[in-house]
């Protein structure tokens, strides 16, 4: 189906250990962003990408790792998980002539 | 970009049209207004967006003062659907950093 989707929706792990979330769009779009949600602080970008092989910090960008290897696809690693990076992760999307972004389901991460 | 003002909350009738008002006095001249909207534990989805003309689409009208410092989204006739978290953002187009800030938005609830 088209749109952009994430997976896995949900996830628990361990403080220490390396998990990645994957983010997936089938319109082709040039731009791609992660943010996460927090009670008490709204969406938080973390990274973002202009295109295949460029990506950029954004506010919260330590403890992630991104790639971009291929146009619709944008995993973000968290190389060692802690506790505060529980919370709930969102990809968006969206093309180069216009600037709303379009957002997937969204990924609850525990870190326990 | 711009800092907004948005009231926390607001409750509208099912059926009426719910107008949420945002603030944003230090707009510049080449910054858009844009809307989006979050429902319960679901992405945030875009809604509408100008830079100063009035708007509308199959969604919501945008109705921006002439001074540009301010803004109403109008739902015409909300529905139990439309109760969800209201966020205004202004941002300008290009640039570097390319992510969206949201503040705590206005979290409206229609009611039956």
């Amino acid at each position: 189906d088209a749109g952009i989707t994430q997976s896995p929706r949900y996830k628990i792990t361990e403080t220490g250990r390396q998990v990645t979330l994957m983010c997936h769009q089938t319109w082709s779009h040039s731009y791609m962003f992660w943010y996460r949600q927090d009670l008490g602080h709204g969406l938080r970008l973390i990274y973002y990408s202009a295109a295949a092989d460029i990506t950029d910090k954004g506010e919260v960008p330590d403890g992630y790792v991104v790639s971009r290897s291929k146009t619709e696809n944008f995993p973000l690693t968290l190389e060692s998980a802690t506790r505060s990076q529980t919370s709930v992760y969102f990809c968006a999307s969206r093309d180069t002539t216009n600037y709303e972004q379009y957002f997937g389901p969204g990924t609850r991460l525990t870190v326990t | 970009d711009a800092k907004t003002t948005q009231p926390p909350s607001m409750d509208c009738a099912e059926g009426r049209a719910a107008n949420l008002p945002c603030n944003h006095s230090t707009i510049s001249g080449n910054e858009y207004v844009y809307w989006y909207r979050q429902i319960h534990s679901q992405g945030p989805q875009y809604i509408i967006h100008g830079l100063k003309n009035n708007e509308t689409n199959e969604m919501a009208s945008l109705i921006i003062t002439e001074d540009r410092k301010s803004s109403t989204l109008i739902l015409p006739h909300a529905t139990l659907r439309d109760t969800a978290v209201y966020y205004c953002i202004v941002k300008a187009r290009g640039g570097g950093a390319d992510g969206l800030t949201f503040g705590k938005g206005t979290h409206l609830i229609i009611q039956p």
